[in-house]
């Protein structure tokens, strides 16, 4: 079984600009959840996905940060304009929806540097 | 709201030495425990979980965790540490009814040859 996928694993971009990371969940996962890890801390929750619909939201800074589940599949976690603050690791999870506690499987985790 | 304590933020010991990370959390209504490792430029994974029955709870690589409600903890053991157990270390938890974790700031484990 294919675990999950992000990309890319690493970016580094200049303040301002855009960025975007990618996330591929384990095939038959409905639930899917983007994580902030900054350095030195454990992950903290951003975005929580059912199938296509954001459940949780309320840790998103959405003045600039977005996010999209087309198809309940692939997600795209997007920062416009990106700060130095952002810099840190942002992680993809998925779980089955059925059961709980679901057991949260973890992408690599794209590590962002701003500049 | 809830919260995760892990106490030390790095440990070393030597190989063969008994392994402990310890891990606190605050609600008085007893949560599901998790217990992760993450390896550098990896995900996390999961190495045990506690969600209701025995206390003791057994996972991958030899590891080990107690849940104990009256101390609020879920330390994390190992008997013999190995090289290849040197890595950082979270506990989460996840209040029954919630899927959502609360990570504590994790412990990064160092093995002395």
């Amino acid at each position: 079984e294919a675990g999950v996928v992000q990309s890319p694993r690493y970016k580094i971009i200049e303040k301002k600009q855009p960025v975007a990371f990618w996330c591929n969940p384990i095939s038959g996962h409905n639930t899917l959840y983007w994580y902030l890890q900054n350095l030195g801390q454990g992950p903290e929750l951003l975005i929580r996905y059912e199938n296509e619909e954001a459940v949780d939201d309320s840790q998103l800074p959405k003045d600039r940060f977005s996010a999209e589940r087309l198809k309940g599949v692939d997600s795209t976690l997007k920062i416009q304009p990106a700060e130095l603050g952002d810099s840190a690791v942002y992680l993809c999870a998925s779980s089955r929806a059925a059961g709980v506690p679901n057991e949260q499987f973890f992408g690599p985790g794209t590590r962002l540097t701003v500049l | 709201a809830q919260s995760v304590t892990q106490l030390g933020s790095h440990v070393s010991v030597s190989e063969g030495a008994l392994v402990l990370l310890r891990c606190n959390y605050s609600s008085s209504v007893p949560p599901y425990l998790f217990w992760y490792v993450q390896y550098p430029n990896q995900g996390l994974q999961l190495l045990l979980k506690y969600t209701t029955g025995a206390t003791l709870v057994k996972g991958i690589n030899g590891f080990e965790a107690e849940f104990k409600k009256s101390e609020t903890s879920f330390h994390l053991t190992k008997p013999s540490a190995h090289m290849s157990d040197a890595a950082e270390y979270f506990c989460a938890v996840s209040d029954q009814g919630t899927y959502k974790y609360i990570f504590g700031t994790g412990t990064r484990l160092k093995v002395l040859a």
